[in-house]
């Protein structure tokens, strides 16, 4: 079992739609978690990052981490075409960054 | 400000060739990792560099080796290509392992026949 699991989608929807993305992990000791995006062959950017549980609110963009359910959610309102990329979800623990485990990644389109 | 800068995007090896992947970053960070991405995989760290002068292996090292040249640079080889090494790989820097952006390069996407 990969450490941090999430479905690779495709997911699809109309542009303005709030859109829900999703990860779970197996790991109690993982304590940063973050949101990265990466558009079509472009390398990944950190999009939101947030230090245990609780919710982050970033413009159009809210992160979410339940440590009691191991959920890592990314909640985008009023979608935009912009907005269609690959979501990849990641975390460690304590040990660094050296440790940053990858989601598969999600693959979102924003339809006009 | 170039950030982090690959080469070269695209090469094709033969089974048995060797090849070095180059990486630079012009934001004076510290740390330096490199990543190698695959369909239904994700990321997976090869190798990383906490600072200058030190390398550690991460989740996948086999078949690679790296050198940290300064602090700016960090080098990806294959000594002898394997078609499993088939894959995009990318070059990411950061001020330090415990900070939370990691920034990432344009990617090399790799061949191996």
């Amino acid at each position: 079992q990969k450490e941090v699991e999430q479905d690779p989608g495709p997911l699809s929807v109309p542009e303005g739609a709030i859109v829900s993305l999703n990860c779970t992990y197996s790991n109690s000791a993982f304590q940063y978690f973050m949101w990265y995006r990466q558009y079509s062959r472009k390398g990944p950017e950190l999009l939101m990052y947030t230090y245990s549980s609780g919710n982050k609110e970033d413009g159009r963009f809210t992160a979410q981490v339940d440590k009691s359910s191991k959920y890592i959610s990314l909640f985008i309102r009023d979608s935009q075409p912009s907005d269609s990329a690959t979501y990849l979800c990641a975390s460690h623990g304590s040990q660094g960054a050296q440790k940053l485990v990858f989601g598969q990644g999600t693959r979102l389109t924003i339809n006009p | 400000n170039a950030g982090v800068t690959q080469t070269p995007k695209f090469q094709v090896l033969k089974t048995g060739q060797s090849m070095t992947l180059q990486c630079a970053q012009d934001m004076n960070h510290n740390s330096m990792y490199w990543y190698r991405q695959d369909p239904g995989m994700g990321l997976r760290l090869i190798y990383y560099s906490a600072s200058e002068g030190t390398t550690d292996k991460g989740e996948v090292p086999n078949g690679y080796n790296v050198s940290r040249l300064n602090k700016r640079e960090f080098s990806l080889r294959l000594e002898s290509a394997a078609p499993s090494q088939t894959s995009v790989y990318f070059c990411a820097s950061g001020e330090g392992l415990y900070t939370d952006t990691q920034y990432f390069g344009p990617g090399t996407r790799l061949t191996v026949l």
